[in-house]
C-alpha cells in the first residue's frame, strides 16, 4: 500500500447500529495514525492519535485500534447516532519528514 | 485564545489573478500547514513549516508559496491563480511535529477561481 486508503468510502446506517470503518496504511517508517472528525461546514477534529502497535483509544461510544505491522487501524462507533454522521479521516505521520499524509475519508450518514 | 484563524472566509479570483491567504495561531505551535480539500480527496497537504524561518513542500505544492517570519503567522501565496485551484484551504498547527500531535484546523476559506 503506497497511500493513506479508507473503506468504505461512504456508510448508512440506522440510529442504534453499531458500525466500523478501516484505514490502511504503508506500514514502513511508521509514526503515528490520527483519527479526525469532520462535520459538514466545520473543520476537522481530532478524535485520535496513536503510536504503538496494538493500541486501542476510546472516547465515548467511539474505539479505534492499531496494527502497525500490516498498517491498518479500526474505528468503531458503537450505537450510532445522528449527531455520529460526519466525514471521519485518518491520516499517516512519519516520523523522518513530520508529514501527515490523509486519506479520502469515510462519510457515516446516521438516519434517525 | 482564538486557536487558529484564516481569513478571507470566501474568496472569488479570476485566472491570472494572486493573492494572498491568511493563517495564524495563538497557541504557541512550532508546526503549522496548509491543506486543501477537493471533493472525494480527503485533505492534501500543500506545504508545511516546522518552526519560523523553515518550509517544506507537501504532496501538491505547485502554484502555491509560504514563508514563515514569525511563529503565529503562515500565509499561503497564490502566484497565477488557476480554475484549478479552486478548493476549499484549510490551515493547521500543532505544538509538535504533524506525527506526534493532533493538529488544530481553521475554519477554512473557500475560494473560486473563475
Amino acid at each position: 500500500i503506497l497511500n493513506v486508503e479508507q473503506s468504505p468510502q461512504s456508510l448508512h446506517v440506522q440510529e442504534g447500529d453499531s458500525t466500523n470503518f478501516t484505514c490502511s496504511f504503508p506500514s514502513s517508517n511508521f509514526y503515528a495514525l490520527h483519527w479526525y472528525r469532520w462535520e459538514t461546514a466545520k473543520s476537522p477534529e481530532a478524535l485520535f492519535v496513536m503510536t504503538l502497535n496494538g493500541d486501542e483509544k476510546k472516547k465515548g461510544r467511539i474505539s479505534a485500534t492499531l496494527n502497525t505491522k500490516e498498517g491498518y487501524s479500526y474505528l468503531y462507533i458503537k450505537g450510532s447516532q445522528p449527531e455520529d454522521s460526519a466525514t471521519y479521516l485518518c491520516a499517516r505521520g512519519s516520523g523522518n519528514t513530520g508529514k501527515l499524509i490523509f486519506g479520502q475519508g469515510t462519510t457515516l450518514q446516521v438516519k434517525p | 485564545n482564538a486557536g487558529v484563524t484564516q481569513t478571507p472566509k470566501f474568496q472569488v479570483l479570476k485566472t491570472g489573478q494572486s493573492m494572498t491567504l491568511q493563517c495564524a495561531q495563538d497557541m504557541n505551535h512550532e508546526y503549522m500547514s496548509w491543506y486543501r480539500q477537493d471533493p472525494g480527496m480527503g485533505l492534501r497537504l500543500i506545504h508545511y513549516s516546522v518552526g519560523a524561518g523553515i518550509t517544506d513542500q507537501g504532496e501538491v505544492p505547485n502554484g502555491y508559496n509560504v514563508s514563515r517570519s514569525t511563529t503565529e503567522d503562515f500565509p499561503l501565496r497564490l502566484l497565477s491563480a488557476a480554475p484549478s485551484q479552486t478548493s476549499v484551504y484549510f490551515c493547521a498547527s500543532s505544538y509538535r511535529g504533524m506525527g506526534y500531535d493532533e493538529q488544530f484546523f481553521g475554519p477554512g476559506t473557500r475560494l473560486t477561481v473563475l
